[in-house]
């Protein structure tokens, strides 16, 4: 089963700031690697997949990149609605898997 | 509009059994793959079980294998979970979600889970 390792566990940041945030895999999954966002009471909706590529209807602001067994999500400016809880899931292999989740808090 | 909407949860005691099921709507249900997900109370996401669109081919986390059952009414757009002996550490919301895969996902987004329901709620207590 491949592991995936989100870091760090919480992030507190200002409005207008830029995020980062981590994922590691166990072993190589390629490019094979998405992640979803998860707002307060909300299901996740999927931002990212194949590592970098932005799904429908979402903002520009958010930008995925990496290959291999490290990869990130970034938001280029955070705004007030991004609070959320942000999940990175690889489909290289069965089991698929999550990461354990990164919250965004907004200061 | 791609939407899917859970039922059949509920309160049951250690050792019973549930059956979820997952109305879909907006897409060709039958070509494409269907999963469940859980997130247990305040926790993560943790995949379940998936059933591929066209071959039909079945995936389980080990948690849940032996134990659950996943299936699909193609002709009424309906997905199903059957869970038997359920433990504490079941409970959860589960997530109907569209994907991943299936004969009819030509785009790169449909090897993941592109659409979400809202989750049933599955309390296992006594």
């Amino acid at each position: 089963e491949i592991v995936l390792t989100q870091s760090p566990a919480t992030l507190s940041l200002s409005p207008g700031e830029r995020v980062t945030l981590s994922c590691r895999a166990s072993q190589n999954i390629r490019s094979y690697l998405a992640w979803y966002q998860q707002k307060p009471g909300q299901a996740p909706r999927l931002l990212i997949y194949d590592a970098s590529n932005r799904a429908s209807g979402i903002p520009a602001r958010f930008s995925g990149s990496g290959s291999g067994t490290d990869f990130t999500l970034s938001i280029s400016s955070l705004e007030p609605e991004d609070l959320a809880v942000y999940y990175c899931q690889q489909r290289n292999t069965w089991p698929r898997t999550f990461g354990q989740g990164t919250r965004v808090e907004i200061k | 509009e791609v939407q899917l909407v859970e039922s059949g949860g509920g309160l049951v005691q250690p050792g019973g059994s549930l059956r979820l099921s997952c109305a879909a709507s907006g897409f060709p249900f039958s070509i494409y793959g269907m999963s469940w997900v859980r997130q247990a109370p305040g926790k993560g996401l943790e995949w379940v079980s998936t059933i591929r669109g066209g071959s039909g081919d079945i995936y389980y986390a080990d948690s849940v294998k032996g134990r659950f059952t996943i299936s699909r009414d193609n002709s009424k757009n309906t997905l199903h979970l059957q869970m038997n002996s359920l433990r504490a550490d079941d409970t959860a919301l589960y997530y109907c979600t569209k994907g991943p895969g299936g004969v009819g996902a030509t785009q790169l987004r449909e090897d993941y889970f592109d659409y979400w329901g809202q989750g049933t709620l599955v309390t296992v207590s006594s």
